[in-house]
């Protein structure tokens, strides 16, 4: 199956500070990638679809601004979490749908990033 | 509105057969995808039904009923490595994913 990469897997920060996270498809082109994060316990939420190229679509609630989104090109995008605070301690998970493969609607995941915010 | 439906938790014996149910209620239907995550990682992807009917793939097999708004996935031959969460997912018409909020899936030996 398809590969995607997510780095960092564990990242701990203090409060204020911001954090990058990668999420890469390693073989095939991806020109979307969705970002989710998860709360202990809950099930996954979707924060938003990147698409190459253009600005990311963000579902209600999350702050754009906060969550900056980059999808520079058909095989990266980056999460910034910006200003990190102890609430935005979570796992977060992208996944990318491949151009290459036709629309069956498969995703594949990234291995997921635990943040933990002092 | 959009919901979907699964039981929270399972308990299932080593070697045994289980079937997990998820019933739906979404605006729009592209397909109902079945995950597994084990604790601490991200999902894995099963299976995927937009027609109706019985996919069966090695010890995993998916149904779906969409006039119904019915699924499940059945385990066969449980081992102990098949302790997960398995979610179930719906994709809108926008070909987004509503998820379920997981079944928690316990074999014993």
């Amino acid at each position: 199956g398809a590969v995607v990469s997510q780095h960092p897997s564990w990242v701990i920060c203090k409060s204020g500070t911001s954090v990058k996270i990668e999420c890469r498809s390693l073989d095939f082109q991806a020109t979307t990638m969705f970002w989710y994060r998860q709360f202990p316990k809950q099930s996954l939420m979707l924060m938003a679809t990147s698409n190459e190229g253009s600005k990311a679509t963000y579902e209600q609630g999350v702050e754009k601004d906060k969550f900056l989104i980059n999808h520079a090109s058909l095989t990266l995008s980056t999460l910034t979490v910006t200003s990190a605070h102890p609430e935005d301690s979570s796992f977060y998970i992208c996944s990318a749908r491949s151009q290459d493969r036709g629309d069956t609607g498969e995703l594949f995941f990234g291995e997921g990033s635990r943040l933990t915010v002092l | 509105g959009q919901n979907i439906d699964q039981p929270t938790e399972m308990t299932a014996t080593e070697g045994a057969i289980v079937q997990i149910n998820c019933t739906y209620q979404t605006s729009g239907f592209n397909g109902l995808f079945w995950y597994q995550q084990h604790a601490g990682e991200a999902p894995t992807f099963l299976s995927y039904n937009v027609l109706d009917g019985l996919e069966e793939k090695g010890r995993f097999s998916s149904f779906l009923s969409r006039s119904k708004g019915y699924s499940y996935l059945l385990l066969k031959e449980l081992q102990m490595k098949d302790s997960a969460s398995y979610l179930c997912a719906t994709m809108d018409s926008n070909y987004q994913l509503i998820w379920g909020a997981g079944t928690k899936l316990i074999i014993k030996p």
